[in-house]
């Protein structure tokens, strides 16, 4: 069964204090990895989609970062609206996406 | 370019009682996909639609059930509520079908009394 662990569960920060945020998943046959970010009560906003092992995709103060089996979202000297739940996603055979729970992040001024 | 949206943003149910999502697809796009979100956790995959068929199912009860419109517009209904139907309810539409990001609505929070 396709699986998705996200650590840490929640993360402090303050401001300007970069740090990575890790996704491991065991799936069958990976046909793609997302990140979402997501507001409290409000729908996940896409952020990044990585394909294969190697790649980086970079946005604003946000990188990720993909592995054979884990891929990591580095945060560069964060601001209080980067506060937010980032949630990992797999995609293997079928066409659901299969979620970790996600890391609560918060980021102190 | 319209995002994806959904309606109602908010609903109060009773358990035993039938209730009915709404979801427009982001405009170019013909797959829709449903999750629920309970508190605290990771959506997770009720059924998704391309073309106005089902085109794979999570592990939900048959009580969940959806309908695709021609516009690629969207329904879930749910019969029979329980407590635990008590979630945050996501509609995600993407281009087409295989590898394609899914782009999420804002959600519909459903709770069950």
């Amino acid at each position: 069964e396709d699986q998705v662990t996200q650590s840490p569960e929640a993360l402090r920060l303050q401001e300007g204090e970069s740090s990575s945020l890790n996704c491991s998943y065991t799936v069958s046959g990976l046909r793609g990895l997302f990140w979402y970010r997501q507001d409290p009560g409000k729908g996940p906003e896409f952020l990044f989609t990585l394909y294969s092992a190697g790649e980086e995709k970079e946005k604003e103060r946000l990188k990720a970062t993909l592995t054979k089996k884990e891929s990591f979202l580095h945060i560069t000297a964060p601001k209080p609206e980067d506060s937010a739940t980032y949630l990992c996603a797999v995609q293997a055979g079928s066409e659901k996406l299969v979620f970790g729970k996600g890391t609560k992040l918060t980021v102190n001024p | 370019e319209t995002g994806v949206t959904q309606s109602p943003t908010h609903l109060i149910k009773t358990r035993g009682q039938q209730v009915t999502l709404r979801c427009s697809s982001q405009s170019g796009h013909n797959t829709v996909s449903w999750y629920q979100q309970a508190l605290g956790q990771g959506p997770q995959f009720i059924f998704q639609y391309y073309r106005e068929e089902e085109n794979g199912r999570g592990n939900f009860p048959p009580r969940f059930s959806g309908l695709q419109f021609p516009n690629y517009s969207s329904e879930l209904n749910v019969n029979a509520l329980e407590l635990d139907d008590s979630a945050l309810y996501l509609c995600a539409s993407s281009p087409a079908q295989g590898i394609d990001t899914q782009y999420f609505g804002p959600g519909t929070r459903l709770t069950v009394l």
